[in-house]
């Protein structure tokens, strides 16, 4: 069935350091991707998706890019802030249905100035 | 534009009893789906609804059930709580269950002593 594996938390940075969460995938068809974050004591936030392969999804900085190939969608950014301190959760769906999502663990940043 | 609302933010139960949890979706939404968060478990779908009518559940016990209403608040029961069912419970809501994009409320955190 389908699947998503997260590389394990906590990840420790100091600010502005390169980030890397990297995600992979198993799946069926043609799922679409999506990281979402979750802030101390919220909910889930969409951060970025990509629906095809080779697709590259972006927001505030951060980038992850559909790979096909390697069954990835690894997340980055460039420089990271302290505000980025947040669980993030790799996912994938049925392409236009959010009927149910297949989340990964998470994997907890954190971020010291 | 209010967010979706999951009332009540906290919950205290002992094993044996019941509990109701309220969610109301971002107006103008249809489509509203379940999840249970867990450290071990991580996120995994419990159920989504559509116009009143549950369209897809996951894997879980007979224990676990909800139901929508004609203005597409959401309600989710647990009944016969056992300790394992301690977890935040996360709403979350989409226009039609097909545009990709889930709006998740803050949880409702549930703690069976």
């Amino acid at each position: 069935g389908n699947s998503v594996t997260q590389m394990e938390g906590p990840v420790t940075l100091s600010e502005e350091a390169f980030l890397t969460i990297n995600c992979t995938y198993t799946a069926t068809g043609y799922p679409s991707l999506f990281w979402y974050v979750q802030y101390p004591g919220e909910g889930l936030q969409l951060l970025l998706k990509a629906t095809k392969a080779d697709d590259k999804g972006s927001n505030k900085g951060f980038e992850a890019t559909y790979r096909k190939e390697t069954t990835s969608f690894h997340l980055e950014k460039g420089s990271v802030q302290v505000s980025d301190s947040a669980v993030y959760f790799c996912a994938l769906g049925r392409p236009y249905n959010t009927d149910k999502l297949i989340f990964g663990t998470g994997t907890r940043l954190q971020v010291f100035p | 534009k209010a967010g979706v609302t999951q009332t009540p933010r906290y919950l205290i139960k002992t094993r044996g009893q019941q509990v109701t949890l309220s969610c109301s979706p971002i107006s103008g939404h249809r489509s509203v789906s379940w999840y249970q968060q867990t450290p071990g478990q991580g996120l995994q779908f419990l159920f989504e609804y559509f116009s009143e009518t549950q369209r897809n559940k996951g894997n879980f016990p007979g224990r676990f059930s909800g139901r929508q209403f004609s203005n597409s608040r959401s309600e989710m029961n647990v009944s016969t709580l056992e300790l394992g069912d301690s977890a935040l419970y996360l709403c979350a809501s989409s226009a039609t269950g097909a545009d990709e994009k889930l709006f998740f409320g803050s949880g409702t955190q549930l703690s069976v002593l």
